[in-house]
């Protein structure tokens, strides 16, 4: 198993240019997620999923597009880059199946938007 | 809301004994524990469902009082390697996964 795989591991952007963060499991998880961390700020969730074909915003979705297409695959899309979206992301997937639960996080993408 | 994680930062000597709170203010579901090392994705440690069952994961273990929406991990005879990072994340509907994450306390044990 690879676990959760996210590419590219490192992007540098221009203002207003627009790219796709990739996200796998192989798993077979419902449940994917993207976060940003910001030095000194956490973790914050910018889309989630519950299952293929379902999307939902988190707590900072504006600027970013997400689509869950297959229960393996959950891109996240800026649209049009800003200064403000640089961060490490973070996807990750769980499961929940009654009190069992896991969830594994990717290794990050770092991306600077200048 | 996001929760308040305390203290913002511990240092420990090898086989001392440490705790994190986390608390909200707002009704919770669950409660998520992380680790993170730097420059590395966080470790999902444990979850804490409502109904303030206490969890153990090896010398690490967490107890959630839903009555008052805190959480407390505990590190007993803590080891080098328990240095890091540590998260709670709260979830307030169940089954959203839609977690809200502290700002984390940073964990340093020295030998």
């Amino acid at each position: 198993n690879a676990g959760v795989t996210q590419t590219p591991k490192f992007q540098v952007l221009k203002t207003g240019q627009s790219m796709t963060l990739q996200c796998a499991q192989d798993m077979n998880h419902e449940y994917m997620s993207w976060y940003r961390q910001d030095p000194g700020m956490g973790l914050r969730l910018i889309h989630y999923s519950v299952g293929a074909g379902i999307t939902d915003q988190g707590e900072v979705p504006n600027g970013y597009n997400v689509s869950r297409s297959t229960t393996e695959d959950f891109p996240l899309r800026l649209l049009s880059a800003a200064p403000s979206q640089t961060s490490v992301y973070f996807c990750a997937s769980s499961y929940l199946l009654a009190v069992t639960y896991e969830q594994y996080f990717g290794p990050g993408t770092r991306l600077t938007v200048t | 809301q996001q929760p308040v994680q305390s203290p913002q930062a511990v240092i420990l000597r090898e086989g001392e004994d440490a705790v994190i709170n986390c608390s909200s203010s707002k009704a919770l579901y669950s409660v998520h524990w992380y680790r993170q090392k730097h420059g590395e994705a966080p470790v999902f440690l444990m979850i804490l469902l409502k109904g303030g069952e206490q969890k153990g994961h090896d010398k690490i273990s967490a107890s959630f009082n839903e009555k008052k929406q805190q959480s407390s991990l505990y590190l007993t005879a803590s080891q080098l390697s328990y240095s890091g990072t540590y998260f709670c994340g709260t979830e307030a509907q169940g089954g959203s996964e839609k977690l809200v994450f502290g700002k984390g306390t940073k964990l340093t044990v020295n030998p």
